[in-house]
């Protein structure tokens, strides 16, 4: 069966610090890959996707990019945090695009 | 563009009572519709897929209906129970698009 990982869980981090997040897929070959944000009280907010290594789509301009290594490896960084970066961020699959969507247990990012 | 409502933004309900939520798309033109549950702090868990040509799905206690012409879909849940407490987000997609999210409903099931 498939699997999704998030790591980490929670990451404080200050202003101008940068961020790495990790995401890895077990148990399938070339899924396409999601990043989204969801910010407190607010809906989910689709930031990039990958259909492939090295293929990263941007959703909307922000601080943020993505990157995508290996086939089940998708990375989530910036160079320097803002406060405005402060949200869950969670990860997630699918077969094709737009397909069902599994999605990771998520990492709490606090900028402070 | 692509514009997802969910009514209501809360509900609270007694153990045992059957319950619908509700899910609102504005651009008719869907290729599926998904709905998930999220317990807090946690991330999304599938529940139910239904496709276009579908008019509902279902698992368990949970059913879901899809009206692409009224731009509605409902999640139906029978008999509710506390651990149903959680929330609820729908999500459409057009063929060859990514999904777009409501902002959910935020269920709590009392004993």
């Amino acid at each position: 069966s498939q699997t999704i990982h998030q790591w980490p869980a929670t990451l404080v981090q200050p202003v101008g610090s940068p961020l790495s997040l990790e995401c890895t897929v077990e148990g399938t070959s070339n899924p396409n890959l999601y990043w989204y944000r969801q910010a407190a009280g607010r809906g989910l907010q689709l930031l990039f996707y990958s259909v492939g290594i090295g293929q990263i789509s941007s959703e909307v301009p922000q601080n943020l990019s993505a990157s995508r290594p290996q086939d089940r490896q998708f990375i989530l960084s910036s160079k320097k945090l803002l406060l405005s970066d402060s949200g869950f961020y969670l990860c997630a699959w699918s077969e094709e695009r737009g397909s069902e969507q599994y999605f990771g247990p998520g990492t709490r990012l606090t900028v402070t | 563009k692509q514009e997802v409502t969910q009514i209501p933004a809360a509900l609270s309900v007694p153990e045992g009572e059957n319950l619908v939520l509700n899910c609102s798309f504005t651009d008719s033109a869907i290729y599926n519709l998904q709905w998930f549950r999220q317990d807090p702090g946690k991330g999304l868990t599938s529940l139910l897929l239904i496709q276009s040509s579908q008019r509902e799905q279902t698992s368990g206690r949970l059913n879901a209906s899809l009206d692409k012409s009224s731009g509605r879909s409902t999640l139906y849940i029978a008999a509710s129970q506390p651990g149903d407490s959680a929330t609820y987000l729908c999500a459409v997609r057009r063929y060859g698009q990514n999904f777009v999210f409501g902002p959910g409903t935020r269920l709590s099931v009392l004993p």
